[in-house]
């Protein structure tokens, strides 16, 4: 069964102050990893898909890198907006549902 | 651009009556997907739908049903609902048949949110 792990749960930040988020995986045939943003009681929002080890994608403050186990996910110069739970999920090749980690929810303080 | 749908956006029910939510994928989108996230938890698969016919099954109850109709929305009937079910549904649609990779990433509602009484 696919297994999705982030790290940390909670991440509290300064604005301004980088950090990295965590998705380690194990899947059988990996489709693509995907990440998503939530915030409270939304729905989750497309962030990025990442299908290859190696593979990396930026999108404003946010980039990911893919490795063939994990996924990082950075944060520069985080801002108070970019406060959210990130989703990590995989989609395997045998079948498209993702299965989702628990999230590492971030706070970025003023 | 056009998101995927979903109606209502809250239900309140008592316990032991039924629920249906629906769900409008996004227009091209061939298959649907159903989650459930409860309270500080991690969405949860519960069943998917491509073309209309159900692709993949997770954990959903029996007392729950699913279908996707010629127009490709989708509804999920709750029946017998408990108090456990309280939570928030989503749905999510890709196209996975006739675009490109990027194409089967899914995109969510913004979800249904129940409360069981």
């Amino acid at each position: 069964e696919d297994q999705v792990t982030q790290s940390p749960e909670a991440l509290r930040l300064q604005e301004g102050e980088s950090s990295s988020l965590n998705c380690s995986y194990t899947v059988s045939g990996l489709r693509g990893l995907f990440w998503y943003r939530q915030d409270p009681g939304k729905g989750p929002e497309f962030l990025f898909t990442l299908y290859s080890a190696g593979e990396e994608k930026e999108k404003e403050r946010l980039k990911a890198t893919l490795t063939k186990k994990e996924c990082f996910l950075h944060i520069t110069a985080p801002k108070p907006e970019d406060s959210a739970t990130y989703l990590c999920a995989v989609q395997a090749v045998v079948d498209y549902k993702l299965s989702f980690g628990a999230g590492t929810t971030v706070t970025v303080r003023a | 651009a056009a998101g995927v749908i979903q109606s209502p956006r809250h239900l309140i029910k008592e316990k032991r009556e039924t629920a249906t939510l629906k769900c409008y994928p996004i227009p091209r989108h061939d298959t649907v997907y159903w989650y459930q996230q409860g309270p500080g938890q991690d969405p949860q698969f519960l069943i998917s739908f491509y073309e209309k016919m159900q692709s993949d099954k997770g954990s959903i109850p029996d007392r729950f049903s699913a279908q996707q109709f010629s127009d490709y929305h989708s509804e999920l009937n709750m029946s017998s609902l408990e108090l456990g079910d309280s939570a928030l549904y989503f749905c999510a649609s890709s196209l996975l048949v006739g675009g490109d990779l990027e194409d089967t990433e899914a995109f969510f509602g913004q979800g249904t949110r129940l409360t069981v009484v």
